[in-house]
């Protein structure tokens, strides 16, 4: 079982670049997420998805897309590269987004960005 | 608005108690998290409360208080591996989960 797989772990992009972070989940679960994380600052939710195509923004989406075709696939492409999106990516699932007890996030290992 | 209060970071000793504070204020409530954040690495789920209450588990325990908008994590027989960052992650009405920056614990022998 290997929960949540996040690719790559490390990325350089130069400024206007465009990439794609993978992220899939073996768990059947209903729910998925992205967020990052900076240096002194709680994780930050970029999109989030409750199942198969079905998708929205959360707290920092600018500069970001998502779809999410199969249950167990939610790729996050940044469309062209910042400075300021150099930041760890964290995918995390849940079963469920709505109910209270099956909210509990597992995380990918994160993915480090770094825009020149 | 929505927001959280822990303390930034603590220090405490190897096989010593500590606890971790955490305040809150949010748009409605279900139920709050604690997670735990090794540097460089992803967070992993420690506990939930929904009601008032303590709930055990091993050497880790979290209270809350809903009235209060107060939790915290106890945690006992500190190890070493106990050095990570604690994160309080309270719920909202729309089931959004509020982050901060957690609190540091170093652990020193």
């Amino acid at each position: 079982n290997a929960g949540v797989t996040q690719t790559p772990k490390f990325q350089v992009l130069k400024t206007g670049q465009s990439m794609t972070l993978q992220c899939a989940q073996d768990m059947n679960h209903e729910y998925m997420s992205w967020y990052r994380q900076d240096p002194g600052m709680g994780l930050r939710l970029i999109h989030y998805s409750v199942g198969a195509g079905i998708t929205d923004q959360g707290e920092v989406p600018n500069g970001y897309n998502v779809s999410r075709s199969t249950t167990e696939d939610f790729p996050l492409r940044l469309l062209s590269a910042a400075p300021s999106q150099t930041s760890v990516y964290f995918c995390a699932s849940s079963y469920s987004h709505c109910s209270s007890g099956a909210n509990v996030l597992t995380f990918g290992a994160g993915s480090r960005l770094t825009v020149l | 608005g929505q927001n959280i209060d822990q303390p930034t970071e603590m220090t405490a000793t190897e096989g010593a108690i500590v606890q971790i504070n955490c305040t809150y204020q949010t748009s409605g409530f279900n139920g709050l998290f604690w997670y735990q954040q090794h540097a460089g690495e992803a967070p992993t789920f420690l506990s939930y409360n929904v009601l008032d209450g303590l709930e055990e588990k091993g050497r880790f325990s979290s209270f809350l208080s809903r009235s209060k908008g107060y939790s915290y994590l106890l945690l006992k027989e500190l190890q070493m591996k106990d050095s990570a960052s604690y994160l309080c992650v309270p719920m909202d009405s729309n089931y959004q989960l509020i982050w901060g920056a957690g609190t540091k614990l170093i652990i020193k022998p």
